[in-house]
């Protein structure tokens, strides 16, 4: 069974502080990604990693940064939290392919409140 | 930014009831079609992943149809039953990137 966790289930953070969402996920999957989903809008894409140390931008990046520097790995930061980046924030691994062939494997989701 | 349309938003139904939703996207640049549901408390989770205009697939009372040419796809739960209450989402991927709709929330009333 796949497993992608994710370190928190609820954060509860202020105005200015930095913040790590970490997600690990257990079976060797290339492909790693972060979302987060909000009322009334789809899952957006922020990042993406195709490998380790690799990253690429997704459709809404500002704000946030990556870290893959273990292929089981991959951390969202947030530089300087602000109230606008309160929201449910999901992990995703797949093995690699191209054209959305494979599935994406979800972790539970961090819900964050920023204050 | 692609434009991932599901409808309706939310459903309340009966048990026993059958019922259907759709999902929109873009009619070119396709590559496939995923759906998955949503447990409340739970990770989204795979039911399906489409990629040939034509397709169809089932598992178990769920099954999903697809229409690449016209740009939509339909999820159909026959008998639901209270354990299908889910958000369920569908993804249009036209190349290495997922597009999510917003989803649609169904209710199943024992």
């Amino acid at each position: 069974d796949v497993k992608v966790t994710q370190s928190s289930r609820y954060l509860v953070k202020r105005t200015g502080e930095k913040v790590f969402l970490e997600c690990v996920q257990d079976m060797d999957h290339e492909n790693m990604f972060w979302y987060r989903q909000d009322p009334g809008l789809g899952l957006r894409l922020i990042y993406f990693s195709y490998d380790v140390k690799m990253k690429e931008k997704g459709d809404i990046p500002e704000g946030y940064s990556v870290s893959r520097e273990k292929k089981e790995r991959f951390s969202l930061i947030l530089e300087s939290a602000s109230t606008n980046q309160t929201s449910m924030y999901l992990c995703a691994s797949s093995i690699p392919g191209t054209g959305g062939q494979y599935e994406q494997y979800f972790g539970p989701g961090t819900r964050l409140t920023v204050t | 930014i692609l434009n991932v349309e599901q409808s309706p938003q939310s459903l309340h139904v009966q048990e026993g009831d059958s019922t259907n939703f759709t999902c929109s996207f873009p009619s070119s640049n396709f590559y496939a079609l995923h759906w998955y549901r949503w447990e409340t408390a739970k990770s989204p989770e795979a039911l399906f992943v489409m990629t040939l205009n034509g397709d169809e697939k089932k598992k178990g009372r769920i099954s999903a149809t697809l229409n690449t040419k016209e740009g939509y796809s339909y999820l159909y739960i026959k008998g639901s039953q209270p354990e299908d209450s889910a958000t369920y989402l569908c993804a249009f991927i036209p190349g290495n990137q997922f597009y999510f709709g917003t989803g649609t929330s169904l209710t199943v009333i024992p």
